[in-house]
């Protein structure tokens, strides 16, 4: 079936280590983002993709980093930087925005946990 | 800077009666998209409707409509015969830009359906 996949779906993680969260799609879709999920604050923009090989930063991307090598895949690097990544991350993807009705197609999350 | 605001932190509604959910927004933009995304205790968000601001007449799907104010900013979701698989936090979003599929998030509304 067509999706996107993360992983891990839980994560633990002590203070000063970096961790990466995977997000792979078999959509074919072009643009790929990262949102984070925070009580009461809605889901915030980290960094977003609309093409292989480039990337650009959202509203919170301090502290985190993103690389597409691929189409199908996104992955997110939490760093010792983040000062709060205790969190929920989803991932989402859109097909080339310009065609697309504007609709974002969610991975099932990741929860980190910082202990 | 666009802005998304939910102001009903959590409802709830019984089941088979009607509720709506309040949703305002803050653009300069004239063409726009607007969402409902449901996310349910299983974490996946999904969308639930979609609004295009050039278009005057409200969207509808099966049990779930919108009531779109363009002039006013406003895009509530009204939810018919309430069921108790519509237990979820639901999310208000606008997309930022159609060039880049940025979509910015309310801070989500819990409904809670009761039996």
């Amino acid at each position: 079936d067509g999706g996107i996949t993360q992983s891990p779906k839980y994560l633990f993680r002590k203070e000063g280590q970096n961790v990466t969260l995977s997000c792979e799609q078999n959509l074919n879709h072009d643009a790929m983002y990262w949102y984070r999920q925070d009580p009461g604050q809605g889901l915030r923009l980290i960094y977003y993709s609309q093409i292989v090989n480039d990337f650009q930063k959202g509203d919170i991307a301090e502290g985190y980093s993103v690389s597409r090598e691929k189409k199908e895949s996104f992955p997110l690097t939490v760093t010792s930087a983040q000062k709060n990544p205790t969190a929920f991350y989803l991932c989402a993807s859109s097909p080339w925005v310009r065609d697309g009705t504007g609709e974002l197609f969610f991975g099932e999350g990741s929860r980190l946990t910082v202990l | 800077a666009q802005t998304v605001t939910q102001s009903q932190p959590e409802m709830s509604v019984q089941e088979a009666e009607t509720v709506t959910l309040s949703c305002t927004y803050d653009t300069s933009e004239n063409n726009y998209y607007l969402f409902w995304y449901k996310q349910p205790p299983s974490r996946q968000m999904i969308l639930v409707i979609r609004q295009e601001a050039y278009k005057q007449q409200n969207a509808t799907e099966n049990r779930f409509s919108v009531n779109f104010q363009k002039a006013a900013k406003s895009f509530s979701l009204k939810i018919s015969d309430s069921q108790l698989g519509d237990t979820a936090m639901y999310f208000c979003a606008f997309l930022e830009a159609l060039n880049t599929g940025k979509l910015i998030f309310g801070q989500g509304t819990t409904l809670q359906v009761k039996p």
